[in-house]
Protein backbone atom coordinates (compact mmCIF):
# COMPACT_ATOMS: atom_id res chain seq x y z
CA UNK A 1 0.00 0.00 0.00
CA UNK A 2 2.18 2.64 -1.42
CA UNK A 3 -0.68 5.37 -0.27
CA UNK A 4 -0.25 9.32 -2.78
CA UNK A 5 2.89 8.69 -5.11
CA UNK A 6 4.01 11.95 -7.04
CA UNK A 7 6.01 11.84 -10.35
CA UNK A 8 8.56 13.24 -11.26
CA UNK A 9 10.24 14.35 -8.11
CA UNK A 10 11.67 17.40 -9.16
CA UNK A 11 11.99 18.74 -12.90
CA UNK A 12 13.61 21.87 -14.55
CA UNK A 13 11.86 23.84 -17.10
CA UNK A 14 12.35 26.83 -19.32
CA UNK A 15 9.65 29.15 -19.46
CA UNK A 16 6.76 28.64 -22.08
CA UNK A 17 7.86 24.89 -21.52
CA UNK A 18 4.45 22.69 -20.75
CA UNK A 19 4.59 19.24 -18.54
CA UNK A 20 2.21 17.19 -16.55
CA UNK A 21 2.67 16.58 -12.84
CA UNK A 22 1.18 12.70 -11.98
CA UNK A 23 -0.56 12.10 -8.98
CA UNK A 24 -1.54 8.19 -8.22
CA UNK A 25 -3.52 7.03 -5.11
CA UNK A 26 -4.40 3.72 -3.87
CA UNK A 27 -6.73 4.07 -1.32
CA UNK A 28 -9.86 3.72 -3.19
CA UNK A 29 -10.18 7.49 -2.21
CA UNK A 30 -12.99 9.48 -4.34
CA UNK A 31 -11.99 12.88 -3.75
CA UNK A 32 -8.21 14.52 -5.15
CA UNK A 33 -6.79 17.70 -4.65
CA UNK A 34 -3.41 19.45 -5.91
CA UNK A 35 -1.77 22.38 -3.50
CA UNK A 36 1.43 24.11 -4.32
CA UNK A 37 3.78 25.37 -1.64
CA UNK A 38 5.68 28.32 -1.23
CA UNK A 39 7.70 30.19 1.27
CA UNK A 40 5.16 32.12 3.64
CA UNK A 41 1.88 31.30 1.53
CA UNK A 42 1.24 28.25 2.82
CA UNK A 43 -0.40 25.18 0.69
CA UNK A 44 -3.41 26.62 -1.63
CA UNK A 45 -5.10 24.65 -3.48
CA UNK A 46 -4.86 24.94 -7.34
CA UNK A 47 -7.78 22.41 -8.73
CA UNK A 48 -9.57 19.67 -6.96
CA UNK A 49 -11.59 16.48 -8.04
CA UNK A 50 -15.14 14.97 -6.34
CA UNK A 51 -14.86 11.71 -8.25
CA UNK A 52 -13.48 10.07 -11.79
CA UNK A 53 -14.64 12.56 -14.81
CA UNK A 54 -15.22 15.65 -12.64
CA UNK A 55 -12.76 18.64 -12.02
CA UNK A 56 -13.26 21.83 -10.36
CA UNK A 57 -10.79 25.24 -9.19
CA UNK A 58 -9.90 25.90 -6.15
CA UNK A 59 -8.08 28.83 -4.69
CA UNK A 60 -5.17 29.99 -7.15
CA UNK A 61 -6.14 27.76 -10.88
CA UNK A 62 -5.03 30.16 -13.79
CA UNK A 63 -2.34 28.83 -15.27
CA UNK A 64 -3.43 25.00 -14.77
CA UNK A 65 -5.33 22.43 -15.99
CA UNK A 66 -6.15 18.78 -14.59
CA UNK A 67 -7.86 16.29 -15.45
CA UNK A 68 -9.24 12.42 -13.17
CA UNK A 69 -9.87 10.37 -16.31
CA UNK A 70 -8.99 7.14 -13.80
CA UNK A 71 -10.62 7.41 -10.07
CA UNK A 72 -7.18 6.44 -8.92
CA UNK A 73 -5.15 9.12 -10.92
CA UNK A 74 -5.15 12.56 -10.88
CA UNK A 75 -2.84 14.61 -13.45
CA UNK A 76 -1.90 18.33 -13.20
CA UNK A 77 -0.83 20.48 -16.27
CA UNK A 78 0.99 23.45 -17.16
CA UNK A 79 0.70 24.14 -20.81
CA UNK A 80 3.11 27.76 -20.79
CA UNK A 81 5.45 27.48 -17.70
CA UNK A 82 6.07 31.02 -16.33
CA UNK A 83 8.56 31.71 -13.50
CA UNK A 84 6.20 32.47 -11.19
CA UNK A 85 4.86 28.61 -11.20
CA UNK A 86 8.22 27.68 -9.19
CA UNK A 87 7.02 25.56 -6.61
CA UNK A 88 6.79 22.59 -4.62
CA UNK A 89 3.41 20.77 -5.46
CA UNK A 90 1.54 18.07 -3.19
CA UNK A 91 -1.09 16.29 -4.23
CA UNK A 92 -3.70 14.66 -1.30
CA UNK A 93 -6.78 12.46 -1.75
CA UNK A 94 -9.33 11.65 0.93
CA UNK A 95 -12.73 10.05 0.99
CA UNK A 96 -15.81 11.50 1.32
CA UNK A 97 -17.21 11.40 4.93
CA UNK A 98 -16.54 11.54 8.54
CA UNK A 99 -12.99 10.12 9.61
CA UNK A 100 -12.55 9.24 5.72
CA UNK A 101 -12.01 13.10 4.94
CA UNK A 102 -8.71 13.31 6.26
CA UNK A 103 -6.57 14.12 3.72
CA UNK A 104 -3.39 12.06 2.93
CA UNK A 105 -0.49 13.91 1.00
CA UNK A 106 1.85 12.75 -1.42
CA UNK A 107 6.31 13.41 -1.26
CA UNK A 108 5.65 16.48 -3.23
CA UNK A 109 7.64 17.61 -6.92
CA UNK A 110 9.68 20.79 -6.67
CA UNK A 111 9.58 22.71 -10.26
CA UNK A 112 11.77 25.37 -11.02
CA UNK A 113 10.89 27.00 -14.02
CA UNK A 114 14.13 29.19 -15.59
CA UNK B 1 -13.50 33.43 3.38
CA UNK B 2 -11.72 30.78 5.79
CA UNK B 3 -9.10 32.15 7.24
CA UNK B 4 -6.00 30.42 9.27
CA UNK B 5 -2.93 32.00 11.61
CA UNK B 6 -0.81 30.05 12.78
CA UNK B 7 1.90 31.10 15.81
CA UNK B 8 4.60 31.67 16.55
CA UNK B 9 6.40 31.51 12.86
CA UNK B 10 9.34 29.93 14.68
CA UNK B 11 10.14 28.21 17.59
CA UNK B 12 13.35 26.96 19.42
CA UNK B 13 12.90 24.64 22.28
CA UNK B 14 15.41 22.49 24.46
CA UNK B 15 15.13 19.09 24.84
CA UNK B 16 12.53 18.30 27.81
CA UNK B 17 10.83 22.08 27.27
CA UNK B 18 7.63 21.71 27.03
CA UNK B 19 5.50 24.59 25.38
CA UNK B 20 2.12 24.87 22.72
CA UNK B 21 1.32 26.19 19.31
CA UNK B 22 -1.49 28.57 18.36
CA UNK B 23 -3.85 27.82 15.57
CA UNK B 24 -6.35 30.83 15.54
CA UNK B 25 -9.30 30.34 12.29
CA UNK B 26 -12.27 32.15 11.44
CA UNK B 27 -14.57 29.60 9.11
CA UNK B 28 -18.11 29.76 7.70
CA UNK B 29 -18.85 26.45 9.55
CA UNK B 30 -16.12 24.44 10.94
CA UNK B 31 -16.37 20.75 9.91
CA UNK B 32 -12.87 19.96 10.98
CA UNK B 33 -9.95 21.05 12.38
CA UNK B 34 -6.87 18.80 10.92
CA UNK B 35 -2.98 18.86 12.54
CA UNK B 36 0.06 18.16 10.18
CA UNK B 37 3.61 17.69 10.52
CA UNK B 38 6.02 18.32 7.70
CA UNK B 39 9.51 17.57 7.80
CA UNK B 40 11.86 19.08 5.22
CA UNK B 41 11.49 17.69 1.59
CA UNK B 42 8.63 15.66 2.50
CA UNK B 43 4.78 15.85 2.26
CA UNK B 44 2.40 17.00 5.02
CA UNK B 45 1.67 13.80 7.52
CA UNK B 46 -1.38 13.37 9.03
CA UNK B 47 -1.58 13.93 13.09
CA UNK B 48 -5.38 14.90 14.16
CA UNK B 49 -8.60 15.85 13.45
CA UNK B 50 -10.64 17.70 16.03
CA UNK B 51 -14.23 18.23 15.27
CA UNK B 52 -16.09 19.89 18.22
CA UNK B 53 -15.01 22.65 20.61
CA UNK B 54 -13.96 20.92 23.81
CA UNK B 55 -12.50 17.77 22.12
CA UNK B 56 -8.87 16.94 22.86
CA UNK B 57 -6.15 14.51 21.09
CA UNK B 58 -3.00 12.71 21.93
CA UNK B 59 -0.24 11.10 20.58
CA UNK B 60 3.20 10.33 22.05
CA UNK B 61 3.94 13.92 23.39
CA UNK B 62 1.89 15.73 21.41
CA UNK B 63 -2.08 17.38 22.72
CA UNK B 64 -3.95 18.89 20.52
CA UNK B 65 -7.05 20.87 21.97
CA UNK B 66 -9.55 22.97 20.41
CA UNK B 67 -11.91 26.00 21.05
CA UNK B 68 -14.63 27.53 19.49
CA UNK B 69 -11.54 30.44 17.72
CA UNK B 70 -8.55 28.48 18.36
CA UNK B 71 -6.35 25.15 18.80
CA UNK B 72 -3.34 24.57 20.74
CA UNK B 73 -0.97 21.85 19.88
CA UNK B 74 0.54 21.14 23.24
CA UNK B 75 4.27 19.30 22.93
CA UNK B 76 5.53 17.77 26.36
CA UNK B 77 8.80 17.13 26.83
CA UNK B 78 9.60 17.49 23.17
CA UNK B 79 12.90 15.35 21.83
CA UNK B 80 15.08 16.41 18.60
CA UNK B 81 13.02 13.98 16.69
CA UNK B 82 9.99 16.67 17.17
CA UNK B 83 11.43 19.05 14.99
CA UNK B 84 9.65 19.74 12.13
CA UNK B 85 6.86 21.94 10.26
CA UNK B 86 3.57 22.08 11.94
CA UNK B 87 0.79 22.81 10.15
CA UNK B 88 -2.95 23.65 10.96
CA UNK B 89 -5.99 23.38 8.49
CA UNK B 90 -9.57 23.98 8.58
CA UNK B 91 -12.60 22.19 6.78
CA UNK B 92 -15.72 24.52 6.29
CA UNK B 93 -18.69 22.57 5.93
CA UNK B 94 -20.18 22.07 2.29
CA UNK B 95 -16.75 22.33 0.97
CA UNK B 96 -16.36 19.13 -0.38
CA UNK B 97 -13.41 18.54 2.21
CA UNK B 98 -11.53 21.15 1.02
CA UNK B 99 -8.93 22.54 3.54
CA UNK B 100 -7.53 26.03 4.34
CA UNK B 101 -4.32 25.83 5.90
CA UNK B 102 -2.02 28.19 7.94
CA UNK B 103 1.51 29.21 7.16
CA UNK B 104 2.89 26.37 9.78
CA UNK B 105 4.84 26.95 12.65
CA UNK B 106 8.75 25.91 12.30
CA UNK B 107 9.66 23.59 15.38
CA UNK B 108 13.21 23.01 16.48
CA UNK B 109 14.62 21.32 19.38
CA UNK B 110 17.95 21.17 21.04
CA UNK B 111 19.56 19.21 23.09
Amino acid sequence: NAGVTQTPKFRVLKTGQSMTLLCAQDMNHEYMYWYRQDPGMGLRLIHYSVGEGTTAKGEVPDGYNVSRLKKQNFLLGLESAAPSQTSVYFCASSGTSGSQETQYFGPGTRLLVL
Amino acid sequence: EDQVTQSPEALRLQEGESSSLNCSYTVSGLRGLFWYRQDPGKGPEFLFTLYSAGEEKEKERLKATLTKKESFLHITAPKPEDSATYLCAVQATGTASKLTFGTGTRLQVTL
